[in-house]
């Protein structure tokens, strides 16, 4: 089945720095890749997706690009503020069958002012 | 729209009881389900696919006689903890798709508490 891997566990960066999180998958059939940021007690929010056969998206601050060959995938926050602190968790879905999603170990991220 | 609720949102149950937690899908009918598991500074780990109409489809490692699930309707999915204890501690999780959008996108709900005495 597939696995998902995340680095870093935790990341500080100063307000205004960027941060960015990788996440690799192992399942080559994976095709949706989206990433959530969760507030602690909070349900996980969905920040920005991408699916494979797009190779960069942008929203904003946020980005996410997707190497297929290599499969990895990366979420890139720029400007970043204190109340971007939080956990973020990549995760990856096959897109056939029940479309379960497999979720990284979860990265989290501390903005200092 | 693609509101997913949960009930409660925490609980407090003493060792060998059973506990319910309700999830539901508020504007839309979801013939899939999910439920995960999360426990303090983890991942989220999924624990079954609730189908609706249909048996639970259980991941490995799951005891399926302990963690009952109901798919009854469209729009409500139980997981049943029979005989918690403090080990089943734990942040539980629903999450829904609607079938209505063009995508897989799973909506969460806001959890539920469980903390086992």
């Amino acid at each position: 089945g597939e696995n998902v891997e995340q680095h870093p566990s935790t990341l500080s960066v100063q307000e205004g720095d960027s941060a960015v999180i990788k996440c690799t998958y192992s399942d080559s059939a994976s095709n949706y890749f989206p990433w959530y940021k969760q507030e602690l007690g909070k349900r996980p929010q969905l920040i920005i997706d991408i699916r494979s056969n797009v190779g960069e998206k942008k929203d904003q601050r946020i980005a996410v690009t997707l190497n297929k060959t290599a499969k990895h995938f990366s979420l890139h926050i720029t400007e970043t503020q204190p109340e971007d602190s939080a956990v973020y968790f990549c995760a990856a879905s096959i897109n056939t069958g029940f479309q379960k999603l497999v979720f990284g170990t979860g990265t989290r991220l501390l903005v200092s002012p | 729209g693609a509101v997913v609720s949960q009930h409660p949102s925490w609980v407090i149950c003493k060792s060998g009881t059973s506990v319910k937690i309700e999830c539901r899908s508020l504007d839309f009918q979801a013939t899939t389900m999910f439920w995960y598991r999360q426990f303090p500074k983890q991942s989220l780990m999924l624990m079954a696919t609730s189908n609706e109409g249909s048996k639970a489809t259980y991941e490995q490692g799951v005891e399926k006689d302990k963690f009952l699930i109901n798919h009854a309707s469209l729009t409500l999915s139980t997981l049943t903890v029979t005989s918690a204890h403090p080990e089943d501690s734990s942040f539980y999780i629903c999450s829904a798709r609607d079938p209505g959008l063009a995508g897989v996108e799973q909506f969460f709900g806001p959890g539920t508490r469980l903390t086992v005495l």
